[in-house]
């Protein structure tokens, strides 16, 4: 089935290590982004990409590293994880024209002791 | 420095009757509205959105208005049922400028419609 899928859907790691969440979608829109949602924040833009090879920071990108060597994959990672980055992570798609919405997986829940 | 506001954390509403949700935002750059429903352990689901060229859209049993001059919008689910029962967020964006196709939202508002 089209849609975006992320993975794992849950990771308990030690601070410190190294992380990687997943995100691949199968609509071959050209933005991708990444958000952390945390209690009382709501939502917040970490990275974005608006095409293969081409990404941005968002609001808060401190921490995190992303790629985008294909247009279906936009992979977030945490070099050196800590306790302030649990959270529930969010990877969305959207096409490129102005006015469209964005389109979000089901969440990557991580837990870093 | 708060764009996107959802002054009210949780709102209970009783089956059958209207849910307002309300929403108001101070960048007068946004020109693209969204409202996004939210059940636990799973993603944001579109469900509405509104260009600053209207001030009303309607799809099925949701309503959303947008008021410029108060930079203000709001969402309308008539009738309310027990399946609407979620977390609903409000988000906007500017189709110009830095940062354009980025979403800003709002903390999100509680709706549980009681049977």
């Amino acid at each position: 089935d089209a849609g975006i899928t992320q993975s794992p859907r849950y990771k308990i790691t030690e601070t410190g290590r190294q992380v990687t969440l997943m995100c691949h979608q199968t609509w071959s829109h050209s933005y991708m982004f990444w958000y952390r949602q945390d209690l009382g924040h709501g939502l917040r833009l970490i990275y974005y990409s608006a095409a293969a090879d081409i990404t941005d920071k968002g609001e808060v990108p401190d921490g995190y590293v992303v790629s985008r060597s294909k247009t279906e994959n936009f992979p977030l990672t945490l070099e050196s994880a800590t306790r302030s980055q649990t959270s529930v992570y969010f990877c969305a798609s959207s096409e490129s024209s102005s006015h469209q919405p964005q389109h979000f997986g089901d969440g990557t829940r991580l837990s870093i002791l | 420095d708060q764009q996107v506001k959802q002054n009210s954390p949780s709102l209970s509403v009783q089956e059958g009757r209207i849910s307002i949700l309300n929403c108001d935002y101070t960048n007068s750059m946004f020109d693209y509205f969204l409202w996004y429903k939210k059940y636990p352990a799973e993603g944001p689901t579109f469900l509405i959105s509104i260009s600053s060229i209207k001030d009303k859209n309607e799809d099925g049993r949701f309503t959303v208005f947008l008021n410029k001059s108060a930079k203000h919008l709001s969402l309308h689910i008539v009738p309310s049922q027990p399946g609407d029962s979620a977390v609903y967020f409000c988000a906007a964006s500017a189709s110009s400028g830095a940062g354009s196709y980025q979403l800003t939202f709002g903390k999100g508002t509680k709706l549980s419609v009681i049977p």
